[in-house]
């Protein structure tokens, strides 16, 4: 039972470089979510997707895009990557995304120097 | 951006003491509130979902309760054991049509033996 799985776990990227993380789910779900994690700060949701087909903004969306490639995968991508992305990227799961409970991928720890 | 406050930011308790801790949110626009623990080196896993003013919900030893009306949640630890340390986060969910959670900081317990 895999659950929320994402890779990279770990990555280095230079500035100016370009990388997708990748997530997928096992759980039929339809909601899936990408949020970051900053010491000091609260996870912030950088963009969410609430049904196959649909994706959203959520509080931190610039300097990156994302793709709902089926039901099951939700990828990231960062077009142009610099320091202040540096962050733990966790990827998220509901079943509907309305008052049930969100299951977390391991997490993928980028730094861009 | 919504306003969503943990306290203490981080709580050493004896073994075998109870412990509480809160979160505080915006008290309109509510859908629901959700408590996660969150282990070292792991991904946060989800201990409960509420939605109701008033709602008690129990897991074991752990508990929490809501005041949406005032806009605050508990969570209690019943004789705290050294597997309760992690950090614990809770997130509001808004209601209207935005998907998505906005996290606390979390407060980070220690049990100490």
């Amino acid at each position: 039972n895999a659950g929320v799985t994402q890779t990279p776990k770990f990555q280095v990227l230079k500035t100016g470089q370009s990388m997708t993380l990748q997530c997928a789910q096992d759980m039929n779900h339809n909601s899936m979510y990408w949020y970051r994690q900053d010491p000091g700060m609260g996870l912030r949701l950088i963009y969410y997707s609430a049904s196959e087909g649909t994706t959203d903004k959520g509080e931190v969306p610039n300097g990156y895009n994302v793709s709902r490639l089926n039901k099951r995968e939700f990828s990231l991508r960062l077009e142009s990557a610099a320091p202040s992305q540096t962050s733990v990227y966790f990827c998220a799961s509901s079943v509907t995304g309305r008052g049930t409970e969100a299951f977390f991928g391991q997490g993928t720890r980028l730094t861009v120097v | 951006i919504l306003n969503v406050e943990q306290s203490p930011q981080s709580l050493h308790v004896q073994e075998g003491d109870s412990t509480n801790f809160t979160c505080s949110f915006p008290s309109s626009n509510f859908y629901a509130l959700h408590w996660y623990r969150w282990e070292t080196a792991k991904s946060p896993e989800a201990l409960f979902v509420m939605t109701l003013n008033g709602d008690e919900k129990k897991k074991g030893r752990i508990s929490a309760t809501l005041n949406t009306k005032e806009g605050y949640s508990y969570l209690y630890i019943k004789g705290s054991q050294p597997e309760d340390s992690a950090t614990y986060l809770c997130a509001f969910e808004p209601g209207g049509g935005a998907d998505g959670l906005t996290f606390g900081k979390g407060t980070h317990l220690i049990i100490q033996p």
